[in-house]
């Protein structure tokens, strides 16, 4: 059966760091693009950022850019989001998901199939 | 950017109701256009992607259209299990960017 599973959350100070992880299994890791998504308590859905297959490409959203870094160990099937200078606007269950490209991915026919439970980061003195 | 505004954001109806949904898009755009469900404390989860492709294993009961800007999410006959929250998503281009959700409650 296939899975994502994160880790890494906890609570944190404003400016400090966290490393979350997201742990996959059941299928072929190292052939999916993946992504970051977090919801902030009581709130909507917001894309962090992607990385591609081999990470050779990754992209955020502009909140996060210079601050949050995605990498991946395709042999570790695990995806990693490194959080720097948390802010209290940061606090958020963040998600790993999967983007299943369901015709040309690149011209935006792909969708999150997969996504683990979530992992709450609390940004707080 | 494209934004995306989901109309009503909150809505109650009653089990056997059809529901409809509706998601705009600041920019036209066609196919790229995803619907996912969340129940509290859960994870969401697809349920229409390319505007009207229904996931498998999502009941035939959701239906979805639409094309330039504006995309419909269709529940034909409301069960007791489809009160949750709904998200459209685009992913035609980057950033991508989900509508603020739609409350389903039950009347």
């Amino acid at each position: 059966e296939v899975h994502l599973v994160e880790s890494g959350g906890g609570l944190v100070q404003p400016g400090g760091s966290l490393r979350l992880a997201c742990a996959a299994s059941g299928f072929t890791f190292s052939t999916y693009w993946m992504s970051w998504v977090r919801q902030a308590p009581g709130k909507g859905l917001e894309w962090v950022g992607n990385i591609k297959q081999d990470g050779s490409a990754k992209y955020y959203v502009d909140s996060v850019k210079g601050r949050f870094t995605i990498s991946r160990d395709n042999a570790k099937n695990s995806l990693y989001l490194q959080i720097n200078s948390l802010r209290a606007e940061d606090t958020a269950v963040y998600y790993c998901a999967r983007v299943f490209c369901s015709g040309n991915c690149y011209s935006g026919e792909w969708h999150f199939d997969l996504w683990g439970r979530g992992t709450l980061v609390t940004v707080s003195s | 950017d494209i934004q995306m505004t989901q109309s009503p954001s909150s809505l109650s109806a009653s089990v056997g109701d059809r529901v409809t949904i509706t998601c705009r898009a600041s920019q036209s755009f066609s196919g790229s256009l995803n619907w996912y469900q969340q129940k509290p404390g859960k994870a969401p989860k697809v349920l229409i992607y390319a505007t009207s492709i229904l996931q498998s294993g999502v009941p035939s009961r959701f239906s979805g259209s639409g094309s330039g800007t504006d995309f419909t999410l269709t529940i034909s006959s409301l069960q007791p299990e489809d009160f949750a929250t709904y998200y459209c998503q685009q992913s035609r281009s980057l950033p991508i960017t989900f509508g603020q959700g739609t409350r389903l409650e039950i009347k």
